[in-house]
């Protein structure tokens, strides 16, 4: 699976957009971008996945640039509770497990 | 409503005090994982899951044992703790679709904090 990279943390004002970037600049053509969440030592949570087109759903937005060597995953009116780890993970849809680094924590400020 | 469900949440031990952290799903998935997550090493899989009496090794599997002995249950067994177990352990359920395991359907239990003295 390719390697990732993410800031270590980022802070961001209450109902503003979050942006947390990704690099991926190793990602092959059958690996896709996922993005999870981790609030405070709880399980880890699933938000997004593409593969290169752009992705939303009710919780995010998902940016894949056209070469797929970086994507931004967007939080669009950050909320307290949106204060967590966010983890991108590449992989294809084979293997048996999500290899988790170490995210960029977000801290979302009132 | 659809959970992974962990027993216990905290658990302090002695070493070589056997003990079991059940896990239990909801879902009717087919695959399930257990992941210990430390400072400064992320999550790493321990064992995992495809399917009733079909189990295999993760990436850190010395010194646990698991079962899988119904779809919706997936223990972990620690036969004898040592402190480098101390640790947060999460359980992971999901569907396999096509023969692939369906990430972006992937559901964490809460969470077992293990101290291991």
């Amino acid at each position: 699976d390719a390697k990732t990279t993410q800031p270590t943390s980022m802070d961001c004002a209450e109902g503003r957009a979050a942006n947390l970037p990704c690099n991926h600049s190793t990602i092959s053509g059958n690996e896709y971008v996922y993005w999870y969440r981790q609030i405070h030592s709880q399980g880890p949570q699933y938000i997004i996945h593409g593969l290169k087109n752009n992705e939303t759903n009710e919780m995010a937005s998902l940016i894949i640039t056209e070469d797929r060597k970086s994507s931004t995953l967007i939080l669009p009116h950050a909320t307290l509770r949106d204060t967590a780890v966010y983890y991108c993970i590449v992989r294809t849809t084979s293997g048996s497990r999500l290899t988790f680094g170490e995210g960029t924590q977000l801290t979302v400020n009132p | 409503e659809a959970q992974v469900t962990q027993n216990p949440r905290y658990l302090i031990t002695v070493t070589g005090k056997k003990l079991t952290v059940t896990c239990s799903q909801n879902m009717n998935h087919e695959y399930m994982s257990w992941y210990r997550q430390d400072p400064g090493l992320g999550l790493r899989q321990i064992y995992y899951s495809m399917n009733v009496e079909v189990t295999d090794k993760g990436d850190v599997p010395e010194g646990y044992k698991v079962s899988r002995k119904e779809k919706r249950n997936f223990p972990l067994i620690l036969e004898s703790p040592s402190p480098n177990q101390t640790s947060l352990y999460f359980c992971a359920s999901s569907l396999i679709m096509g023969g692939f395991i369906s990430y972006n359907e992937q559901f964490f239990g809460p969470g077992t904090r293990l101290t291991v003295l």
